[in-house]
């Protein structure tokens, strides 16, 4: 079965825009995990659905905001944007056993 | 306030020897933890898990080791070969009433010398 679709891939924003990242995860799976990539942080911990509804949040601003559609599709946005949110976002989903599928990421370059 | 912490952020080995890969954790409350392996351009996948309640967990190649008493968990990795060469993530997972929540660590890239 398909894997955990990210998009877009890429992209590149100026500093005070708006970002919005999409993810589709695996069929069947209804939690989805966004997390933060950065070189020396390693996996940062954004927020994680279930259901349309947001379990968990990690200790970013209120900048950032995610989403979880019936179809268990997530987005997540960033808003006035700044140099430092430029990371690469993956999107992980699972089914219940906790074992994270991530999808390949979207890589943020704020300018 | 890092709870998943992997101080070497590298380690180069050669092909043939034994990769060690260290993890600390500071949290006695998570159940499980767990290793990925990442590959640029790609996301990280999953590679092997050990239960909190377990020393050791052995899959192939792949043996990850628990020391509760210490904190520690290492990822041993026996031949290791150029194809291991990643970044490998150290994870734990505390399971709560209506969900978990999985916490990384910084990760360590691996580098196998052929």
């Amino acid at each position: 079965k398909a894997g955990v679709t990210q998009t877009p891939r890429y992209l590149i924003k100026t500093r005070g825009q708006q970002v919005t990242l999409s993810c589709s995860p695996i069929s069947g799976h209804r939690s989805v995990s966004w997390y933060q990539q950065t070189p020396g942080q390693g996996l940062q911990f954004l927020f994680e659905y279930f259901s349309e509804t947001q379990r968990n949040k990690g200790n970013f601003p209120g900048r950032f905001s995610g989403r979880q559609f019936s179809n268990s599709r997530s987005e997540m946005n960033v808003s006035t944007l700044e140099l430092g949110d430029s990371a690469l976002y993956l999107c992980a989903s699972t089914y219940s056993t906790g074992e994270l599928f991530f999808g390949e990421g979207s890589r943020l370059t704020v300018l | 306030d890092q709870q998943v912490k992997q101080n070497s952020p590298s380690l180069s080995v050669q092909e043939g020897r034994i990769s060690i890969l260290n993890c600390d954790y500071t949290n006695s409350m998570f159940d499980y933890f767990l290793w990925y392996k990442k590959y640029p351009a790609e996301g990280p996948t999953f590679l092997i898990s050990i239960s909190s309640i377990k020393d050791k967990n052995e899959d192939g190649r792949f043996t990850v080791f628990l020391n509760k008493s210490a904190k520690h968990l290492s990822l041993h990795i026996v031949p290791s070969q150029p194809g291991d060469s990643a970044v490998y993530f150290c994870a734990a997972l505390r399971s709560f009433t209506g969900g978990f929540k999985t916490i990384f660590g910084a990760g360590t890239r691996l580098f196998v010398k052929a």
